[in-house]
This record gives C-alpha cells, structure tokens and sequence, in this order.
C-alpha cells in the first residue's frame, strides 16, 4: 500500500451544501490526483497537483476545486452540491510524474440529495 | 481529445471459462497500464506494456501490446471466482503529462460458479 488514506470514506448531504474531501498521504509524493467514479464512464479525472500550490484542470473539473497547501494533503471541495456530483471519488499518488503505475486511495462514497 | 475506449462493458462467464477484454486508444501510447478493482474496492495496477508487440503473463493473466501501440488486452485463462472485478486500461494522456492518465470505461466481470 501507498499509504494513502480518504477522509471521508461515506458521506450524504443535500443540494447545495459545501462538501470537502481530503487526501492525505504519508509517502510525500508530488503527483496527486482525483477522480470521479461511475458507472459506464470508467474514472475520470478531476484535477491534479504537481506540487505544493500547483493544481491543474483535468477533464470534468467543472464544480469542483481543490487545494494543496502541504504535501501531504489533496482537498477537493464541491463549493455548492449538485445531484450529479452523486459519485464515487478516488485520491491517486503517482511515484514518479512519468504517467506510470498509479496507487489509490480507498474512496469516498457521496451522495448528494 | 484522447479516448480510450474498453470492451466489453460487461461479461459474465461460468467459473472455468476463458475472458477477455479489450482496450483502444484514439492516439498511440507510449505505455499502456492495466488495473484490476474488486467489488467495494480500489483500482489496483496489475501491469504496464511498454513495447509494440509486446505479451507479458502473470499467472492465468495475459497482457498483450498491440504492435501500432494503440490497442491491447487481456486474457485470463480458465476464470476463478477470484477474479471477479471491474478491469480498466489506462494509458498516458496528451500533453504536458504530469503522470495523467486516461483511463477506460472498464469490463466487469462477473464470475457464476
């Protein structure tokens, strides 16, 4: 295991609400990500970091944001729920940068009512 | 963009028989990465190809690259019940990479024993 843990790992809240989810890894890797999980869409990526205070877009980043003000700690935060943020969400550290093998967290499961 | 598209979406197969699943991108890959998430679980990475042509065996698992570097796939031999999951392909995304990935929709295979 990489040593990456997902805080929340279930969450349920309503429409409008703020929601954050937290990453955190104990290996201090640059490369972080999160995806979104569902079905017939494999994962997709929601942003990424490179580095302490360096994110970027990835390609379903509409509705979310994230920060990354230490190493080892990736938050994504949905400023205002919307039903279709329904999801299944994965933190990912990669090793290297070199778009080679990627070690996920457990997961978070939201529902948005 | 890049696409990676994955079939098939779904395969139920009786415990015994042979599955496999196939993966092609719209550009050529410089690696191709395959990943296996059991049911309530994470992706796991099972293997990267990195070689046009090239076949990589784990066990009952077979990983094929294709030769133009824009398809691939695997094969497992005489499923177990132990193999039931959902099995995605990932290969590099374009551009400034950052170790991004774009991965499948995914099989899942469902095991009946």
């Amino acid at each position: 295991d990489a040593g990456i843990t997902q805080s929340p790992r279930h969450k349920v809240t309503e429409t409008g609400t703020p929601v954050t989810l937290r990453c955190h890894q104990t290996e201090n890797h640059r490369y972080m990500y999160w995806y979104r999980q569902d079905p017939g869409h494999g994962l997709r990526l929601i942003h990424y970091s490179y580095g302490v205070k360096d994110t970027d877009k990835g390609e379903v980043s509409d509705g979310y944001s994230v920060s990354r003000s230490k190493t080892e700690d990736f938050l994504l935060t949905l400023e205002s729920a919307t039903s279709s943020q329904t999801s299944v969400y994965f933190c990912a550290i990669s090793r290297t940068g070199a778009a080679n093998e990627q070690f996920f967290g457990p997961g978070t499961r939201l529902t948005v009512l | 963009g890049q696409q990676v598209m994955q079939i098939p979406q779904y395969q139920h197969v009786q415990e015994g028989e042979d599955f496999t699943t196939y993966c092609n991108s719209s550009t050529t890959l410089s690696n191709i990465q395959w990943y296996k998430q059991r049911p309530g679980g994470h992706p796991v990475f099972l293997i990267q190809l990195v070689k046009s042509g090239e076949v990589k065996k784990q066990k009952r698992l077979t990983f094929q690259f294709g030769e133009a570097k824009k398809n691939s796939s695997l094969h497992i031999t005489a499923t177990q019940t132990t193999d039931v999951g959902t099995y995605f392909c990932a290969g590099p995304s374009g551009g400034t990479s950052y170790g991004k990935l774009t991965f499948g929709q995914g099989t899942i295979l469902t095991v009946h024993p």
